[in-house]
């Protein structure tokens, strides 16, 4: 079983809609969360990172991290075209070992 | 553009031999990261340097090896080089904090 577990989708939704993107985990030790954001043919960029539990907000993007669950979410409100990439979860105990899911990939139609 | 530069873009080369990508990190970035992206694995984490100094490590085989330079730039090298290490290799940097790294546009590697 991988330490780090994500739907890969694909999934698809219209232009509007909101977008609830999840992974699961097995190590209770992580304590550091994280959303990368990565379109085609580039490197990942950081969208989200949060610690230990609870929600964190920014615009049209909220994280969230339950550890009791050992499940992470990631929501896009009001989703644009411009938000279709590729979206990894990353996960880390101590800030200096990082595991990632493989990724969800979103595309938001017009 | 991130800001973290990486060469080659592409690479392809044989079983058994032995490559060289090279990262440099953003300006004023201590922090190198080194990651591997497959289709089927997903994003690792292989090595973290810090000041030249190896910090931590991740799934790095024993035939990879790292190091940081003291400019700063950092180099991965892979040997006997198998078709399952073709996959995408991205370096990444940051500041004195670990949870914003900028990655770079990646080396694709192709091992025939």
């Amino acid at each position: 079983q991988k330490e780090v577990e994500q739907d890969p989708g694909p999934l698809s939704v219209p232009e509007g809609a909101i977008v609830s993107l999840n992974c699961t985990y097995s190590n209770s030790a992580f304590q550091y969360f994280m959303w990368y954001r990565q379109y085609s043919r580039k490197g990942p960029e950081l969208l989200m990172y949060t610690y230990s539990s609870g929600n964190k907000e920014d615009g049209r993007f909220t994280a969230q991290v339950d550890k009791s669950s050992k499940y992470i979410s990631l929501f896009i409100r009001d989703s644009q075209p411009s938000d279709s990439a590729t979206y990894l979860c990353a996960m880390s105990p101590t800030g200096n070992q990082f595991y990632f899911g493989t990724g969800t990939s979103l595309t938001v139609i017009p | 553009d991130s800001g973290v530069t990486q060469t080659p873009k592409h690479l392809i080369t044989a079983t058994g031999q032995r490559v060289t990508l090279r990262c440099s990190p953003r300006s004023g970035d201590l922090s190198v990261y080194w990651y591997q992206q497959s289709l089927d694995q997903g994003l690792q984490f292989l090595i973290q340097y810090y000041n030249g100094e190896e910090r931590a490590k991740g799934n790095i085989l024993e035939r990879f090896s790292a190091q940081q330079f003291p400019d700063l730039h950092s180099e991965l090298n892979l040997s006997s080089l198998e078709l399952g290490d073709s996959a995408l290799y991205f370096c990444a940097s940051s500041g004195t904090s670990w949870d914003t790294q900028y990655f770079g546009p990646g080396t694709r590697l192709t091992v025939l």
